[in-house]
């Protein structure tokens, strides 16, 4: 079965460096997510990205928060400068489908981010 | 606003037990419910899923009814393996946007 692959799996980085998570969604999928984990809380929604575009945002999605689909396949998260409050599990997400169609997500394993 | 709220692991079970973990949601208007499974390195996956009140939703042994009077959506199987062991998430679909909750870790023991 077809599989969203997210890299690193873990990533550990000083407060303020920039960070760079990255996903290959399925290859015809054309919604693609981000959420993040914060240990022992909810799975937080970040961002949906459609036609090269951000289609929704959360508050969580400052301006330290990018994506970018620059290859056609690749799909990234960048924090500019992160703080200790970044440390979390990410998950990038992807669907064939959007908005009220959509009702499965597939998901990559996640890439573990440790801020020091 | 939209949540899910779900019992707290981890879960410690042996294997044939019965298993129930708890899910409750608040929501505005007529949210689709979903159960997420996460095995051990691998992402989220949809496990079962139910769009409106008194659905049923079904796979791999797991059941889950959507209970509109009680705002429920309890995950439930009759006799768990080894092989489910893993974290299960609840999730609510209301509008565009998915609201997951914190994850329960299942842990089933020979």
């Amino acid at each position: 079965e077809p599989e969203v692959t997210q890299t690193p799996s873990h990533q550990v980085t000083q407060m303020g460096q920039e960070v760079i998570l990255r996903c290959v969604p399925i290859s015809n999928h054309l919604y693609f997510y981000w959420y993040r984990q914060i240990l022992g809380q909810k799975v937080e929604f970040l961002v949906s990205f459609y036609n090269n575009e951000i289609s929704e945002k959360s508050e969580i999605f400052d301006d330290q928060f990018s994506v970018e689909r620059p290859d056609g396949s690749n799909f990234t998260l960048k924090i500019r400068s992160t703080k200790l409050e970044d440390s979390a599990m990410y998950f990038c997400a992807s669907s064939q489908e959007g908005g009220q169609i959509n009702e499965k997500l597939f998901f990559g394993s996640g890439t573990q981010l440790s801020v020091l | 606003g939209n949540s899910v709220t779900q019992m707290e692991g981890p879960v410690t079970l042996s294997e044939e037990a019965f298993l129930t973990i708890n899910c409750t949601y608040t929501a505005t208007g007529y949210p689709s419910l979903f159960w997420y499974v996460q095995y051990p390195g691998e992402g989220l996956q949809l496990l079962l899923k139910a769009t409106k009140a008194d659905d049923k939703g079904s796979n791999k042994g797991f059941e889950a009814t959507y209970r509109k009077e009680t705002t429920s959506f309890h995950l439930e199987k009759g006799s768990v393996q080894v092989s489910d062991s893993a974290v299960y998430f609840c999730a609510l679909k209301a509008g565009n946007q998915f609201y997951f909750g914190t994850g329960t870790s299942l842990t089933v023991i020979p």
